[in-house]
């Protein structure tokens, strides 16, 4: 059974920090890996995909890394602000569904 | 764009009552899912459907049950609600299998 780990569960950091997600899971047979955002009392919104076959997926300040061999993937956020401040969740594609890491809560303190 | 619309919002129920969770999506998705979201567990696939006409179990499908109305529509319900079962309930959907998946913004249930 497919097991998503996200370090930290917390984390706080000033505005215009550099900051890495992490996220790690246990069998390296997947489709695809995807990073989420959710707002509190709000749904999910999809933040990049990357595909098994790709390495690396960027839009605007985000970068997220993939390697399948060694079961990790990272988040990265350039230039942090406030407004990022929310919980992250990746989720791994398998035959058929994802399964979910229990997320990183991020405070960007102004 | 609605995307992903969930109804109701927010609903209380007391114990042993019935309701069903609507959802409809207007991207002309195949795939559709139920999840669970609870502390310290994440989400949990409740049941999913991959495709018009077909449903299958997740990971947690005990006391729910589907219906994929339609390509559009996928209700979710509950027949004897158990306090067990309070929880925020999202639906999701996919253009096929294993692609980028949009939520809805939840259902809050409480059962009392």
């Amino acid at each position: 059974k497919q097991e998503v780990t996200q370090i930290p569960a917390a984390l706080s950091v000033p505005e215009g920090e550099n900051l890495v997600l992490n996220c790690s899971f246990t069998d390296s047979a997947i489709y695809n890996l995807q990073w989420f955002r959710q707002d509190p009392g709000k749904g999910l919104t999809s933040l990049l995909l990357i595909q098994s076959s790709q390495r690396e997926q960027t839009s605007g300040r985000l970068n997220a890394s993939l390697d399948k061999s060694s079961g990790r993937s990272t988040l990265y956020i350039a230039a942090s602000q406030p407004g990022d401040s929310a919980t992250y969740l990746c989720a791994v594609g398998g035959y058929s569904t994802l399964t979910f890491g229990k997320g990183t809560m991020l405070l960007v303190s102004p | 764009n609605a995307g992903v619309t969930q109804t109701p919002k927010f609903q209380v129920l007391k114990t042993g009552q019935s309701m069903t969770l609507q959802c409809a999506q207007d991207m002309n998705h195949n795939s559709m899912y139920w999840y669970r979201q609870d502390p310290g567990m994440g989400l949990r696939l409740i049941y999913y459907s991959a495709s018009e006409g077909t449903t299958d179990k997740g990971e947690v499908p005990n006391g729910y049950n589907v219906s994929r109305l339609n390509k559009r529509e996928f209700s979710l319900r509950l027949e004897s609600a158990a306090p067990s079962q309070t929880s925020v309930y999202f639906c999701a959907s996919s253009e096929v299998g294993r692609g980028e998946l949009f939520f809805g913004e939840g259902s809050r249930l409480t059962v009392l």
